[in-house]
């Protein structure tokens, strides 16, 4: 079986600061990793993924995430954070074709 | 526009009143699959499928039935609504790759309240 640990419910920082969200994973086998982004009364949306190579991914709105295998660990970065970055944010791995979600992570970027 | 489109958007409904979500999109993909999300859970996996007439259960699919025809179409069924069915529902779509699936598409989502 595979899973997903988004160990804070909530993450709080002050616009401009460095934002990280922790996304830990258990899968079988080599996983594919996504993190996908829902802001206030809408849909999802896609940020970033990991299936093979470099292990620090760069995806959209200036996210970037780290793959570490050894810690089973897929944490989501910003370097300077917005206002406009407030919202929840959901960490997921596929094994073959089935995809698991972790529970989701509030993020509010104060001004 | 690629996108991802799902009806109805909002639902009320009554116990064991049986009811069609449908999904519908337009990129082509292999790749579709139904989600539910609610409250400190995030979004669990209903059904999924790989192509056309092939379908597997995801985490949740106990009261759930799908059905994949056609290449574009997805419709969850709910047979006999309860009110633990009450959630936000989203459909998905993506391209396979090899091992596994790309990055998802996701519908506005429906809500479904079931009385």
């Amino acid at each position: 079986a595979q899973s997903v640990a988004q160990p804070e419910d909530q993450v709080n920082v002050a616009e401009g600061n460095p934002l990280t969200v922790k996304c830990t994973y258990s899968v079988s086998g080599n996983p594919y990793l996504f993190w996908y982004v829902q802001y206030p009364n809408r849909g999802l949306q896609f940020l970033l993924k990991y299936i093979t190579g470099d292990n620090l991914v760069k995806g959209s709105y200036g996210f970037e995430a780290e793959f570490n295998k050894s810690q089973t660990s897929f944490h989501l970065k910003k370097p300077s954070a917005l206002v406009s970055d407030s919202a929840l944010y959901f960490c997921a791995v596929s094994n073959d074709y089935k995809l698991s979600f972790g529970a989701g992570t509030t993020v509010t970027v104060r001004a | 526009e690629a996108q991802v489109t799902q009806n109805p958007r909002y639902l009320i409904t009554v116990t064991g009143k049986k009811l069609t979500v449908t999904c519908s999109q337009n990129m082509n993909h292999e790749y579709m699959s139904w989600y539910r999300q609610d409250p400190g859970l995030g979004l669990r996996q209903i059904y999924y499928s790989m192509n056309v007439e092939v379908t597997d259960k995801g985490d949740v699919p106990e009261g759930y039935k799908v059905s994949r025809k056609e290449k574009r179409n997805f419709p969850l069924i709910l047979e006999s609504p309860s009110p633990n069915q009450t959630s936000l529902y989203f459909c998905a779509s993506s391209s396979r790759l090899a091992g596994g699936i790309g990055e998802l598409f996701f519908g506005e989502g429906s809500r479904l309240t079931v009385l």
